[in-house]
């Protein structure tokens, strides 16, 4: 079985701070990816990537960057945290066309 | 980014009763797949289509992937009440530089026992 771990469940964060989310995947994959999800917008992609080093915007990355320095971890940055960041945030990596996704993180951005 | 429009939003049904969901999109797809999210976890997996006019089952779920290659829809036999949460669809299309796939909004299942 595929396993996403999200390192936190629940944050909350001050406004202005630097926020770190961490995925960290057990096999392997080239493709990671970072989503928030709100009631009635859906899943919204923020960041992806294909391979170490590599990193690609989504439809919705200000705010954001991203990290991916070994091939199982992909680190979101929220740089300066904003209210309009509370959200819950969902990591995914893809086999072949199968998405699979860690548990979720809600951060509450105060 | 491009959308799936995902019908209903959200459904209220008594247990027992058998649900239905659809997705419908402009654009074709070579798979679609199908997930369930409870409240407060990560969407999982229940069932991937790969063919123009599959039918799936996974227990008591069954999906289709529509013969036009633009449609899914997920049934849900007998309900019962931990099949509440937020179902979605995704569609993939193959090629190189595909890396995501398009999410549909999600059905909101709640069931009264």
């Amino acid at each position: 079985d595929v396993k996403v771990t999200q390192s936190s469940r629940y944050l909350v964060k001050r406004t202005g701070e630097k926020v770190f989310l961490e995925c960290v995947q057990d096999m392997d994959h080239e493709n990671m990816f970072w989503y928030r999800q709100d009631p009635g917008l859906g899943l919204r992609l923020i960041y992806f990537s294909y391979d170490v080093k590599m990193k690609e915007k989504g439809d919705i990355p200000e705010g954001y960057s991203v990290s991916r320095e070994k091939k199982e971890r992909f680190s979101l940055i929220l740089e300066s945290a904003s209210t309009n960041q509370t959200s819950m945030y969902l990591c995914a990596i893809k086999r072949t066309v199968e998405a699979f996704f860690g548990q979720g993180t809600r951060l509450t951005v105060v | 980014g491009q959308q799936l429009n995902q019908s209903p939003q959200s459904m209220f049904i008594q247990e027992g009763e058998d649900v239905s969901m659809n997705c419908t999109s402009s654009s074709i797809f070579n798979t679609w797949l199908w997930y369930k999210q409870d409240p407060g976890e990560g969407p999982v997996l229940l069932i991937a289509l790969y063919k123009a006019g599959e039918l799936t089952s996974n227990g008591r779920l069954t999906a289709q992937f529509g013969i036009t290659r633009k449609d899914s829809f997920l049934n849900i036999s007998a309900s019962i009440p931990s099949d509440v949460g937020i179902y979605f669809c995704a569609g993939h299309v193959s090629g190189a530089g595909s890396y995501q796939l398009t999410f549909g909004k999600g059905t909101k299942l709640s069931v009264i026992p």
